[in-house]
């Protein structure tokens, strides 16, 4: 059973870097063409894909946080990562890490419990 | 402003079916079977529940049904139980650089 745990600072200042690692047990992020996933959840909203990366380095990214956004991946130590520069109150949210089943398509079938980021306003 | 639209609430007695619809474009939904459907309750990450527009993950019940016509894409919950109450998101690949894209979300409640 994979399982993804998502880890990093509960609080950003703001126009400072924001960084998650997910962290993957129970399979190698190495294998086949799954992609790993970051998406968000603001506050009483909805989800919000972010991007994702494979194993490749092979990433693709929301078009409305891509200036901001950068994932790699340490396969070492079978984690990934979400960078967010330049952060800002609106990217207060829960951030989920989650597996992609099918090649970046949007069908994922394992999640982290999520994180609460805030950005202080 | 989601770029898939789903209806804010849907409600329904137990043992009712009901059907959460979710509307995209011919770049989404229209386009492509990659259409999932996501249960989430209050303070719990989502759990997928159905994907490529009608296939059941292991475990998942058989009261939880997905189709798809033209841009609109629906999950249909039968013998609705108290245990349904929750939101739903549907998402969808699409052909944009963004390549996954979200339903605002649809709260279920077991009148």
């Amino acid at each position: 059973q994979v399982q993804l745990q998502e880890s990093g600072p509960g609080q950003v200042k703001p126009s400072e870097t924001l960084t998650l690692t997910c962290t993957v047990s129970g399979g190698p992020v190495s294998r086949g063409g799954r992609y790993w996933t970051w998406i968000r959840q603001r506050p009483g909203k909805g989800l919000e894909w972010i991007g994702c990366i494979h194993h490749s380095g092979t990433t693709f990214y929301s078009q409305s946080l891509k200036s901001r956004v950068y994932m790699s991946m340490d396969a070492s130590e079978n984690q990934f990562s979400l960078t967010l520069t330049s952060v800002t109150a609106a990217d207060t949210a829960v951030y989920y890490c989650a597996r992609d089943a099918i090649a970046a398509a949007g069908e994922f079938d394992f999640w982290g419990q999520g994180t609460l980021v805030t950005v202080p306003s | 402003q989601s770029v898939l639209t789903q209806p804010a609430s849907v409600s329904g007695s137990p043992g009712q079916s009901i059907t959460i619809s979710c509307t995209g474009s011919n770049s989404d939904i229209g386009s492509y079977s990659h259409v999932s459907w996501y249960r989430q309750y209050p303070g719990e990450a989502p759990k997928l529940m159905i994907f490529e527009v009608s296939n059941r993950p292991s475990g998942i019940s058989n009261r939880f049904s997905g189709s798809k016509s033209g841009n609109t894409a629906s999950l249909t919950i039968s013998g609705l139980q108290a245990e349904d109450e929750a939101n739903y998101y549907c998402n969808s690949f699409t052909v944009s650089d963004t390549r996954v894209v979200f339903g605002g979300g649809t709260k279920v409640a077991v009148l």
